[in-house]
């Protein structure tokens, strides 16, 4: 099984602040790693599918880059509406499995 | 738009078998690529799969709970469904139920999540 490994486990920022989160997988994964987005008590929602594929309806604020095992998640100027836990997930090989997750709160 | 709603008893009693369904909207259950999948998610914790079926019927589980999930697709009330036998008290969780795109493997529609407790 892929572990993932995400830090930091929790981040607190002031808006319009950038902010990176960083995922870091047990094995090389190529570019099958995913990104979601968790607000309280909702279901994740896809933001970057392949490393750093855009999705479409996602602000552009958010990117992702990486590949073989480390990978980053962007969010440039922070806002309010940002603030979830953020989770990656590989699908490069089974079980799929997901990253601890990073909770970002607004100061 | 694709839409899935889980539903199912939200009180499970141990050593019972918890049985969710997961219904599908906005498209048919069989057409695509794509494989149709469980996750759950314990009070305050991280995202863990289940397992997922593609409308061939195939189906794979993860490892950790292999032994006890049956996964199955009804295609003619564009549902499919989770079964998970002898649940304990760890098996408390926020299921969803969510569509896998079978190319790129990422998870495009959630369902909404139903809470399932585990307790006599």
């Amino acid at each position: 099984e892929i572990v993932l490994t995400q830090s930091p486990d929790f981040q607190s920022v002031t808006p319009k602040e950038k902010v990176t989160i960083t995922c870091r997988a047990s094995q090389s994964i190529g570019s099958s790693l995913h990104w979601y987005q968790q607000k309280p008590d909702q279901s994740p929602k896809l933001l970057i599918k392949y490393a750093s594929q855009s999705i479409s309806g996602v602000p552009s604020r958010f990117s992702g880059s990486g590949s073989g095992t480390d990978f980053t998640l962007t969010i440039n100027s922070l806002e309010a509406e940002d603030a979830a836990t953020y989770y990656c997930h590989q699908s490069s090989s089974l079980p799929q499995t997901f990253g601890q997750g990073t909770k970002v709160e607004i100061k | 738009q694709v839409q899935l709603q889980e539903s199912g008893p939200g009180l499970v009693k141990p050593s019972q078998t918890l049985s969710l369904t997961c219904t599908v909207s906005g498209g048919s259950i069989s057409s695509g690529s794509y494989y149709w999948s469980w996750i759950r998610q314990p009070a305050g914790k991280g995202l863990e799969w289940i397992g997922r079926i593609y409308t061939s019927g195939s189906t794979n589980y993860n490892p950790s709970l292999k032994s006890r999930v049956t996964i199955s697709v009804d295609t003619s009330k564009n549902q499919f469904s989770l079964k998970l036998s002898s649940v304990t008290a760890a098996d408390t969780a926020v299921y969803y139920c969510a569509r896998e795109d079978g190319w790129f493997g990422l998870f495009d529609y959630w369902g909404q999540g139903t809470l399932v407790t585990v307790s006599s």
